[in-house]
């Protein structure tokens, strides 16, 4: 079946970077967009970006500028989003999704993210 | 940025009532190819969000037919027409006419 599965936990510091992976299977992985979407605990969804996995072509919403980076390796159908500069307001959960044509179809487990000195 | 607001942000539901959620943009949902990309997703505690309804109407593949999603230009509906012990969480809409796809600020539906 067609499913996302995303990579562990991460505890970071400050000023540190993280990067989460999202492997797909079930499907052709670069038939369709990969997007990322975040949650504070408590909060409700914030959509960072995407990427194309067929042309490594990226958009990054405004917020995430200079500190995101949307990346894929299509021989293991995986897709990466990098995230620097942490600071504790990044602690949350990080889904990877699929777009369809009519929108995020399927969706990662989530990833927590926890920013703490 | 298309501000996405959904009322109420919170519902008390009975059992087997009907209950209703409202999504309203800032801007028209309608894409320069006709079609509104307005979309709604389910998200239990604890899991993933799902999503219920695309392109305003058009319910997932699984979702119940007691999940209908309406509306046009600016103003969407989700409708349960007899709510259910697993229909509870928070409710969202999502846009992705415009860039950047925004979400409104979810809707935590609760049985009373």
């Amino acid at each position: 079946q067609v499913q996302l599965v995303q990579s562990g936990a991460e505890v970071k510091k400050p000023g540190a970077s993280v990067k989460v992976s999202c492997k797909a299977s079930g499907y052709t992985f670069t038939s369709y967009d990969i997007n990322w979407v975040r949650q504070a605990t408590g909060q409700g969804l914030e959509w960072m970006g995407w990427m194309n996995p067929n042309s490594g072509n990226t958009g990054y919403a405004q917020k995430f500028q200079g500190r995101v980076t949307m990346t894929r390796n299509t021989s293991i159908s995986t897709a990466y989003m990098e995230l620097s500069s942490l600071r504790s307001e990044d602690t949350a959960v990080y889904y990877c999704a699929r777009r369809s044509p009519y929108g995020m179809d399927v969706w990662g487990q989530g990833t927590t993210v926890t920013v703490s000195s | 940025d298309v501000v996405m607001t959904q009322s109420p942000l919170s519902l008390p539901v009975t059992l087997g009532q009907p209950a209703s959620i409202s999504c309203r943009s800032s801007q028209t949902l309608v894409y320069s190819d006709g079609n509104t990309y307005l979309f709604w997703f389910h998200q239990r505690p604890g899991q993933s969000p799902r999503r219920l309804i695309y392109t305003v109407s058009n319910r997932d593949s699984g979702v119940p037919d007691r999940f209908s999603g309406s509306g046009s230009d600016t103003d969407f509906t989700l409708r349960i027409s007899r709510v259910e012990a697993e229909d509870v969480g928070v409710y969202y809409c999502m846009q992705t006419t415009h860039w950047p796809y925004t979400f409104g600020q979810g809707t935590k539906v609760e049985i009373k």
